[in-house]
């Protein structure tokens, strides 16, 4: 079983602090993707990294792929109240006709006016 | 485009009744998966279609869970006889295709409380 541990669980921020959230996994992934989830919502994807230490923006979020695809980073810049939620991380393990995610726990992250 | 539409949004039940959930996905998506998301954790996946097809149900307590996809479209998955540790948020999500780079869409679950 791939497991995902993800830090911290849970994050109380002002408005225009910046924050990271880890994913960290013993394990290889083909390919990684982070989800924002909120209340009474199914998660949304926000991005997929494929290659090792691969970085993508979006607006004021960054994300990094580990080196080794072990591990995966989550930044917000200048974080706002509508970045509040629950922030998963999702391993992909593929081979053959499989393919399936792994998530972790979740971040879940509050940023308050 | 219509997302995934889940129903009921919300159900109580006692502990050894049974309890079905529908799911209709995106059209024209040939994958779907049911996750289990219980509270304070992520989604963990319970089985996953292709078309009619089961894909992976490794995770799927089949001694009291099933779910169907009879005509590749809309599916259903039940829960007979409910447990207390069964309650749960029960999301569907479907993607056009199986594997790497086909978009998971998730639709926004089924809240099940087993008293």
């Amino acid at each position: 079983t791939q497991l995902l541990e993800q830090s911290p669980q849970f994050l109380s921020i002002q408005e225009g602090e910046n924050l990271t959230v880890y994913c960290n996994s013993s394990s290889v992934f083909s390919s990684l993707q982070w989800y924002r989830q909120e209340p009474g919502e199914g998660p949304v994807l926000l991005v997929t990294v494929v290659t090792g230490g691969e970085v993508k923006k979006l607006k004021r979020l960054t994300f990094q792929f580990g080196d080794a695809r072990k591990d995966s980073s989550l930044h917000i810049t200048a974080a706002q109240p509508g970045d509040t939620g629950l922030y998963l991380c999702a391993g992909a393990i593929s081979g053959g006709s499989n393919y399936k995610l792994t998530f972790g726990k979740g971040t879940l992250l509050t940023v308050n006016p | 485009e219509a997302g995934v539409a889940q129903s009921p949004r919300y159900k109580i039940i006692e502990k050894r009744q049974s309890v079905a959930f529908w799911c209709n996905p995106i059209s024209g998506h040939a994958t779907l998966y049911w996750y289990q998301q219980i509270l304070g954790q992520g989604p963990k996946l319970l089985i996953q279609f292709q078309n009619n097809g089961v894909v992976d149900d490794s995770q799927l307590p089949k001694d009291r869970f099933s779910a169907e996809r009879l005509k590749g479209v809309d599916s259903t998955l039940k829960i007979q006889p409910a447990k207390l540790e069964d309650s749960a948020v029960y999301l569907c999500a479907s993607s056009r295709r199986l594997g790497g780079g086909n978009e998971q869409y998730f639709g926004p679950g089924t809240r099940l409380t087993v008293t």
